[in-house]
């Protein structure tokens, strides 16, 4: 099992829709849950990050945090074209290591 | 305010020759990741600094990748000798000590081993 998963799409999404993006961890212990952007060529950026159970909001981004389920999620709400790329979960776990996912492509279909 | 700065950007190299990456991270960070990202993948962590002190290597090759930090401020990492299976994209990010968490990575530099 990976310590991070995604799924590795593509996710094909409306314009204006929302696109709903899932990763699942497997150290119980994990403190903090990041989700990066990262466009085709280049480096990641950091879009969120979430370390408590429950919702977090910043603009069109909402991420989501089950720590029960070692889930956690990030919703794009109104999907634009310019939000197409590979999104990143990472974690950082008990051990305090960062691990990334392989991340998710994102397509936003006009 | 500039960003994580690493040269070269592209790297040709033929097997079993030694490549060299250089990393300057954002002013004030003391805090310095090397991470290697093969295509398809997250990045995988190679090495954490703390300041000069490598508190984290455990992922990293230590039969032929080294690391340096000697100042604190900019890092290398080379990679003596290369082998086909290293080509990769080799990111360098930085953090400060009161927000650790919030990496700023660099462009990367791709490295293609033939």
């Amino acid at each position: 099992q990976k310590e991070v998963e995604q799924n590795s799409g593509p996710l094909s999404v409306p314009e204006g829709a929302i696109a709903s993006l899932n990763c699942t961890y497997s150290d119980r212990g994990s403190q903090s849950f990041f989700w990066y952007r990262q466009y085709s060529g280049k480096s990641p950026e950091l879009i969120m990050f979430i370390y408590s159970n429950g919702d977090k909001e910043d603009g069109r981004f909402t991420a989501q945090l089950n720590k029960a389920s070692q889930y956690v999620s990030l919703l794009i709400r109104d999907s634009q074209p310019s939000d197409s790329a590979t999104y990143l979960c990472a974690v950082t776990s008990s051990a305090s290591k960062i691990i990334f996912g392989s991340g998710t492509r994102l397509s936003i279909r006009p | 305010e500039a960003g994580v700065v690493q040269s070269p950007r592209y790297k040709i190299i033929e097997k079993k020759q030694p490549v060299a990456f250089w990393c300057n991270p954002i002013s004030g960070h003391n805090t310095l990741y090397w991470y290697r990202q093969n295509l398809g993948q997250g990045p995988e962590l190679l090495i954490r600094y703390e300041n000069e002190e490598a508190v984290d290597d455990s992922q990293l090759p230590k039969d032929r990748f080294s690391a340096e930090r000697l100042k604190g401020v900019d890092s290398t990492l080379k990679i003596q000798p290369a082998e086909l299976g290293d080509s990769a994209v080799y990111l360098c990010a930085s953090s400060s000590s009161d927000l650790q968490e919030t990496q700023y990575f660099g462009p990367g530099t791709r490295l293609l081993v033939l």
